[in-house]
This record gives structure tokens, sequence and C-alpha cells, in this order.
């Protein structure tokens, strides 16, 4: 077990383009997470996924944010059409859905995206 | 204000004990984490503690949870320079059980 990874683990981008992050879980957890993490801040959440289904998903998680997980494992973020309040830290946890549920969340070492 | 409230530093000697506070909003919080950030490594949860229990002690880390003032606070015992790390306080509640964080504490411990 090789924990969370994530990839890119840094990302420079224009503003307007777009870009996509990858997330691969601990192979045995059916939830996945995504945060953003700005300076100074805790993690926010974005969005989760059980299995492959995209469960809930935040406020903050504007109209240009897509999360996809297709078969269960790996997931995706992208975000079209970059805007520098975009740039923070990605990060990405996954974790085992279980009784009682203290969610213990395992997560990666992030994505930085800056966008300039 | 903040769901989840935390100072935002601390800095203690190296073999002192260190106590890091949390405040949170949510009377129907479920489970409280503390998870720690080290530079350039992911978040790594420390320990958890169950609503319906006031103290836990795993090694040098003990946790006490107030539950009638939401006051969570974490002790570490013995505070070494590989301690040095920020802090998260977290809380979850029913349904998603989805952590909401505080800020974060950075512990700066010093010889």
């Amino acid at each position: 077990d090789t924990g969370v990874s994530q990839d890119p683990r840094h990302k420079i981008t224009k503003r307007g383009q777009n870009v996509t992050f990858r997330c691969d879980p601990i192979s045995e957890h059916n939830r996945l997470y995504w945060y953003r993490q700005t300076l100074g801040q805790g993690p926010e959440f974005l969005t989760y996924f059980q299995n492959e289904a995209q469960l809930e998903k935040s406020r903050l998680l504007s109209d240009r944010f897509s999360a996809e997980r297709p078969k269960g494992s790996f997931s995706t973020l992208e975000i079209q059409r970059t805007e520098q309040g975009d740039s923070a830290m990605y990060l990405c946890a996954s974790s085992l859905d279980q009784v009682p549920k203290p969610n213990e969340q395992f997560f990666g070492p992030g994505t930085r995206l800056t966008v300039l | 204000g903040e769901d989840v409230e935390q100072s935002l530093f601390l800095s203690v000697r190296e073999g002192d004990s260190s106590v890091i506070n949390c405040t949170y909003t949510d009377s129907s919080s479920t489970y409280l984490y503390w998870y720690k950030q080290e530079p350039g490594a992911g978040l790594q949860l420390l320990t958890y503690i169950f609503s319906n229990m006031d103290m836990k002690q795993d090694q040098r880390l003990t946790v006490l949870l107030n539950k009638k003032d939401k006051h969570l606070s974490l002790r570490i015992a013995d505070t070494q320079t590989g301690d040095s790390a920020i802090y998260f306080c977290a809380e979850s509640k029913g349904g998603s059980y989805i952590p909401t964080f505080g800020r974060g504490t950075s512990l700066i411990v010093h010889p």
C-alpha cells in the first residue's frame, strides 16, 4: 500500500487555461474526497465520491470545476478557465466507509496550483 | 464565525508539554479529530475522539473533550523538535461525516 498519490505535485498555468489533476486513492478505499487549502487556512471540502457516485458537492465548487471517478478507483478534478483565485493546494483524501464512522481520512501530498 | 476555531501559533521548549486548544460550534458533532501537517507532506490523522468520551490517551498524546463548552484540546507530552508542524482540529457529524477543519495551530518547538 503506497498511500494516496496525486499528480502533478505542482502546476503553473496562465489565467484562462484548463487544468486537470489526478488522485489515486488507497486501493481498498471506497470514498474519495477533494479539498482546497489556501495559505493559512485549513482544508475546505469541495466534493466526495462513494465508489463512482459523486454524493456531495460544496458551494465552493463553481461550474468551472468538475470531478469524476469513472471506475470507482482514481479520480480527476478539472478546473476550466482558471482564475487567479483558484491558486491553492488541492488535496485528495480517501477513506473506507465503515460503521461506526470516525471517517479516518488518508490524505495525499496535494497538487499546488499557481495561476498567473 | 468559523465552525472550528484554533489559536494560530504556539511556541514551546523541547521537553515541555504542549497544549493545543480548539473550540467548535456545532453541538451535534459526533467525532472530533486532530491532524498534523508537516511541510511538503500530506495531512496525517493523529487521533480522534467520539463525542460521548471525555478523554483519550495514545502514547504521548492526550485528547480532552469538554462537550458542554464545545472545547477540544490536544496535549503532547515531552514535546520534541520533530513535533513542529501545523495541527488541525476537525469535527464531523452524522450523514456524510465529512470533517470541517479549523485554520490550524502552528507549533514551534525550540531547544
